[in-house]
């Protein structure tokens, strides 16, 4: 399974446009990209999923360049509730099991 | 629909004692999976089963064993409790098309503390 890496933590202000990057140079072919999103004392949750080019749903969008070595988890001017840790995840479409490798996450910290 | 529920939802051990945490849902999911989360350490998966009366073992699955009698819940039991078992256990079930990446749901979580 491909690693990714995130930045540990970053800041923001309510209303502000947030841009969180993973990398994830050893992507395979067959690799699908998703985050999670986990507010404290609550599991987490999902948000996003992609393969390649943007994606958009009514709480995120996903950019994904054309060589999908990275890909960026786009907030939409966010509000003090969406302080929380957001987990990128890249594994195969396919196949007998659906384990899910967790890094250490981003934690954003929306201030007023 | 409740979703995910665990029970219980905060646990204090003593070192060498047993307990069972009982994780069930209600979306009649195929999946289902017992995670730990520590801190700084993000979710390492413990165990999870494909279907009523199967289970595997995850990435750190010493320490525990699991169950899958009914389909609707996963249980997860630690026979003689260490302090490195502290943590926040975490179950998630998905729907089960054998598809990786299928969105897992999540229950809230159970803080065991081991003394």
């Amino acid at each position: 399974l491909a690693k990714t890496t995130q930045p540990i933590s970053m800041d923001s202000y309510e209303g502000q446009e947030v841009n969180i990057t993973c990398s994830h140079n050893n992507i395979a072919t067959n690799d699908y990209i998703t985050w999670y999103q986990q507010f404290p004392s609550q599991g987490p949750r999902f948000i996003i999923q992609g393969y390649k080019t943007k994606v958009t749903n009514e709480v995120a969008s996903l950019f994904i360049p054309a060589d999908r070595k990275s890909s960026t988890l786009s907030l939409p001017r966010v509000s003090l509730s969406d302080t929380a840790v957001y987990y990128c995840l890249v594994g195969p479409y396919g196949g007998a099991t659906n384990k899910l490798i967790f890094g250490t996450g981003t934690l954003l910290a929306v201030q007023p | 629909n409740a979703g995910v529920t665990q029970t219980p939802k905060f646990r204090v051990l003593k070192t060498g004692q047993s307990m069972t945490l009982l994780c069930a849902q209600d979306m009649n999911h195929e999946y289902m999976y017992w995670y730990r989360q520590d801190p700084g350490m993000g979710l390492r998966l413990i165990h999870y089963s494909v279907g009523e009366g199967t289970t595997a073992k995850g990435e750190v699955p010493d320490g525990y064993n699991v169950s899958r009698l009914k389909k609707q819940n996963f249980l997860l039991g630690l026979e003689s409790a260490a302090p490195s078992q502290t943590s926040v256990y975490f179950c998630a079930s998905s729907y089960g098309s054998g598809q990786y990446q299928e969105t897992q749901y999540f229950g809230p979580g159970t803080r065991l503390l081991v003394l």
